[in-house]
C-alpha cells in the first residue's frame, strides 16, 4: 500500500531538547512538505522540498530544521530555539510542487513539550 | 498572505445545503480543498485550476471565480459524514507552496 508514514503518533519532550519527527513516503513523489497545526488553526508551512538535497523555508521556519537526503524521507527537527513547539505536525507529499497536484498527508505527530 | 474563509463555522441538519467561501487578495493559480476530521490528517477533495472550471465530487462541488479571486465549495444534501473542518489552500503567482485558510468547521446533525 502506498502512502505516508509519520512516527511516532505522540511524542513528549522536555523543554530545551531537540526532537526529530520522521516522515517517509513510498509514493515516489518529488515534493514533500511539513506543516504545523495549532488548535482551531489552519495549516502553516514550515519547510518544503521539491527535489532531493534541496529545501526551502516556509512561513514559519524559525526554530526548525530539515534534511532531504533521500527521495522518500524528509525528517523535521524541532530545535530548542522553537519558542512554542507543542503542536500537531503534518507531513505531506505531492508528485510535483505545482498547482495541479494534490497533496497527500500523513497521519501526523502530536508533539507535547513541557 | 493567508486566504480568508467564510463562514468560520456552520451547523446543518442532515439533508441541508451549505456553501463555504475562500477569498484571496492575490491572483490565484489554483485552489485546493481538503476536509479534516478531528485529530486526523486532511483528506483531499478537489483542485480547481485557473480558468473558472467547476468541479464535482459526489454531492460536493466547487467553483473558481478568477475575477473575484474566490472559490466556493458547495455541499448538497449534507450527510453526517460531511462533518469536519474544511480548508482551502491557494497557490499564487510562481509560488509552488500552498497557503491554507484557517478553516470552516462544519457540523451536520440529525
Amino acid at each position: 500500500d502506498g502512502g505516508i508514514t509519520q512516527s511516532p503518533k505522540y511524542l513528549f519532550r522536555k523543554e530545551g531538547q531537540n526532537v526529530t519527527l520522521s516522515c517517509e513516503q513510498n509514493l515516489n513523489h518529488d515534493a514533500m512538505y511539513w506543516y504545523r497545526q495549532d488548535p482551531g488553526q489552519g495549516l502553516r508551512l514550515i519547510y518544503y522540498s521539491q527535489i532531493v538535497n534541496d529545501f526551502q523555508k516556509g512561513d514559519i521556519a524559525e526554530g526548525y530544521s530539515v534534511s532531504r537526503e533521500k527521495k522518500e524521507s524528509f525528517p523535521l527537527t524541532v530545535t530548542s530555539a522553537q519558542k512554542n513547539p507543542t503542536a500537531f505536525y503534518l507531513c505531506a507529499s505531492s508528485i510535483l510542487a505545482s498547482s495541479g497536484y494534490e497533496q497527500y498527508f500523513g497521519p501526523g505527530t502530536r508533539l507535547t513539550v513541557t | 498572505q493567508q486566504p480568508v474563509q467564510s463562514p468560520q463555522a456552520v451547523i446543518l441538519r442532515e439533508g441541508e445545503d451549505a456553501v463555504i467561501n475562500c477569498s484571496s487578495s492575490k491572483a490565484l493559480y489554483s485552489v485546493h480543498w481538503y476536509r479534516q476530521k478531528h485529530g486526523e490528517a486532511p483528506v483531499f477533495l478537489m483542485i480547481l485550476l485557473k480558468g473558472g472550471e467547476q468541479k464535482g465530487h459526489e454531492k460536493i462541488s466547487a467553483s473558481f471565480n478568477e475575477k473575484k479571486q474566490q472559490s466556493s465549495l458547495y455541499l448538497t444534501a449534507s450527510q453526517l459524514s460531511y462533518s469536519g473542518t474544511y480548508f482551502c489552500g491557494t497557490l499564487t503567482g510562481t509560488a509552488s507552496k500552498l497557503t491554507f485558510g484557517t478553516g470552516t468547521r462544519l457540523q451536520v446533525t440529525l
